[in-house]
Formats: structure tokens, sequence, C-alpha cells
């Protein structure tokens, strides 16, 4: 139980075009998501939270007109990264919080994305 | 705002000797502690976690002790295996006042090597 996807997993773009990145928990409800982004041999940075049918909250320093976040139902949360630069390659990881526990989270595989 | 320090950043041990990993938070008001288990190019996996109410606790090879004094937990990994080689990370959540979801700050990450 507990699985969270990703899709794609990875994606190269060309530098000025949008990309979205999509987050599905696929066994249980998550009334909150979590966007992190992790450069190489880094730790995770949380980017921003999101809340079903609510704005995400994001972290200072974190663009939010740059990374769009949409957290449509209970199961899907999405984030488009807008006008996309080199500076913006990295690993993107979702989580999802579960009912049951309210601060346990579950991670997706990540996607990997290369702007060119 | 929470900040999680962890130690050592790199460890190397031999197979079937054991593995200890330290973090410390500086937030008293953090009452969940998970551990993740990230392997190259994939999102983290929750091993093992640990709530403020309690000082141990053991998953079959797999211990986590919590101080809320001196405010540091830690990892043990028994009888280690190639297959346990990953990047481990500690990670405290601060719920903020009033909400259903708690923020997760992450330590740096430690970079576990069990030679055969």
């Amino acid at each position: 139980g507990a699985v969270v996807s990703q899709h794609p997993s990875w994606v190269i773009c060309k530098s000025g075009t949008s990309v979205k990145i999509e987050c599905r928990s696929l066994d249980f409800q998550a009334t909150t998501m979590f966007w992190y982004r992790q450069f190489p041999k880094q730790s995770l940075m949380l980017m921003a939270t999101s809340n079903e049918g609510s704005k995400a909250t994001y972290e200072q320093g974190v663009e939010k007109d740059k990374f769009l976040i949409n957290h449509a139902s209970l199961t899907l949360s999405t984030l488009t990264v807008t006008s996309a630069h080199p500076e913006d390659s990295s690993f993107y990881i979702c989580s999802a919080e579960t009912a049951s526990f309210y601060d346990e989270q579950y991670f997706g595989p990540g996607t990997r994305l290369t702007v060119t | 705002g929470e900040n999680v320090e962890q130690h050592p950043s790199t460890l190397s041990v031999q197979e079937g000797d054991s593995a200890v990993i330290k973090c410390t938070y500086s937030d008293s008001a953090s009452n969940y502690f998970p551990w993740y288990k990230q392997e190259l190019g994939k999102g983290p996996q929750l091993i093992i976690d640990i709530r403020s109410n309690v000082g141990e606790k053991k998953d079959q090879r797999i211990a986590v002790t919590l101080n809320k004094t001196a405010k540091h937990f830690s990892l043990h990994i028994t009888e280690t295996q190639p297959e346990d080689s990953a990047v481990y990370f500690c990670a405290a959540s601060n719920p903020a006042g009033g909400t259903s979801y708690g923020k997760l700050t992450f330590g740096q990450g430690t970079i576990l090597t069990v030679h055969p």
C-alpha cells in the first residue's frame, strides 16, 4: 500500500518551453501533496505544499509563477515548470501524505528534468 | 525554522557489521522523525519512523532511537548486507499550529556502502 507514481520519469525539453509533471497516489487519498527538488548529491528541498482544492503554499525563494502547482483531486497533483531554463534542470520528487497519519509521507519515484 | 544535521556524510562498513547514522534537530516542537532510503535515480523510501512519545522502535534489522531531551535520533542497521548500500536521509516534522500536515525538514544524507 501507499504507492505514489510520477509521470514522466524523465523529460528533456528546450529552453523556454513548459513541462508538466504528474504525481498520483495510487491506493490512497492524499489531502496533501508535497513537491521537492533535489540536485545531484544533495538533500531534498521542499518547494511547495499542495492541498486539494486550494492554492499551493510555496517555500521562501520558490517562484510561484514559474512553478505552477495544481491539486485537482485527492489523488492527483501536477507541477508545471514554465519557461524552463537550464538552471531548472533537476530531479523533482513528489510525496503524498496519508490520511491515517497526518505527517507520514510516501514519495514518488521522481522525475529527471533536463533543459537544453 | 527547523534545522536537521546528519552525520556522518559517508559510512563504509563490511557486510555483517552494524551501521549507525545520527541526526540532531533544533526545534523542540518537532514530533515525527522518519528515515528514508534512496537508491540512485529513485525516490526516497520510508524505512522506519518514530514519534516523540516513543524512545525506540525496531523493525527486523533496523532500529531507531530518539532522545527528545538532547534532540537527537539515530538509525541502527544490524547485520548489514550489500543491498543496504544507498543514501539514507533523516527528517523531522515540525507541524505548523492548526494545520493537518507536517512539513519535513531533511538532513544532508549519508552515503552508506556495504562491502561484501
